[in-house]
């Protein structure tokens, strides 16, 4: 069956550091994957996009890279803030799926301390 | 507001009884998704609506959850005779289109209704 995962389930790093978050998938091609930052409480907030034709997509301190061979993607913070701290999800839709199907995983809690 | 809409934001009830979750969607929306997340998860599909239609509800768990949106806009999602296993937070997003491969794919996540089933 379809898979994605995020292995970390926390990452704890010094401000100004850059954070690296990780989401994997097996057993299916996505057609692209998107991460999200969760707050408590909150829904999820969408952040970037890469599609599977990109290598890497960048927004601000932000970059995620998408690599099919590993079918992995990475996500990055760079000068990290405290304020960056939150859950930060992947999702992925495969491709021929039902176009708004999306599956997630279960989210990286990334703390920030300054 | 702009955004998604979601009531109640929290909801608790005694196991058997039926719960009904609105979702209002961001004006000019067609695309309506209803998500569940339980504690320490990611959100879980549940159903996509196109327009009035659902064009997936593969991931709704047994016939004890439906959902409708006869006009296009605002949902409800049914839940009967509830279990303590549906517990959760039921989020609902919508999108411009649900054509994703046109655009950035981004949902707009509503804040969640908690359900509780004591």
């Amino acid at each position: 069956s379809q898979k994605i995962e995020q292995n970390s389930e926390a990452l704890n790093i010094q401000e100004g550091k850059t954070a690296t978050l990780t989401c994997n998938y097996t057993n299916y091609s996505p057609a692209y994957l998107q991460w999200y930052r969760q707050d408590p409480g909150r829904g999820p907030v969408f952040l970037l996009l890469i599609r599977e034709n990109e290598k890497e997509k960048r927004k601000e301190r932000l970059k995620v890279t998408f690599d099919t061979t590993l079918k992995q993607s990475l996500f990055h913070i760079t000068a990290s803030q405290p304020a960056d701290s939150a859950t930060y999800l992947c999702a992925s839709r495969a491709r021929g799926s039902t176009l708004g199907r999306l599956y997630f995983g279960r989210g990286t809690q990334l703390t920030v301390w300054p | 507001g702009a955004g998604v809409s979601q009531t109640p934001s929290n909801k608790v009830t005694e196991k058997g009884k039926y719960v009904e979750l609105r979702c209002d969607p961001i004006s000019g929306h067609t695309a309506l998704y209803w998500y569940r997340q339980s504690l320490g998860q990611g959100p879980e599909f549940l159903i996509y609506f196109q327009g009035t239609g659902a064009a997936d509800d593969s991931g709704l768990p047994n016939d004890r959850f439906f959902a409708v949106r006869p006009e296009g806009s605002v949902s409800t999602l049914k839940i009967q005779r509830t279990e303590r296993g549906d517990s959760a937070v039921y989020l609902c997003a919508s999108s411009f289109s649900g054509l994703a491969d046109l655009n950035t794919g981004e949902l707009f996540f509503g804040e969640g209704s908690r359900l509780t089933v004591l």
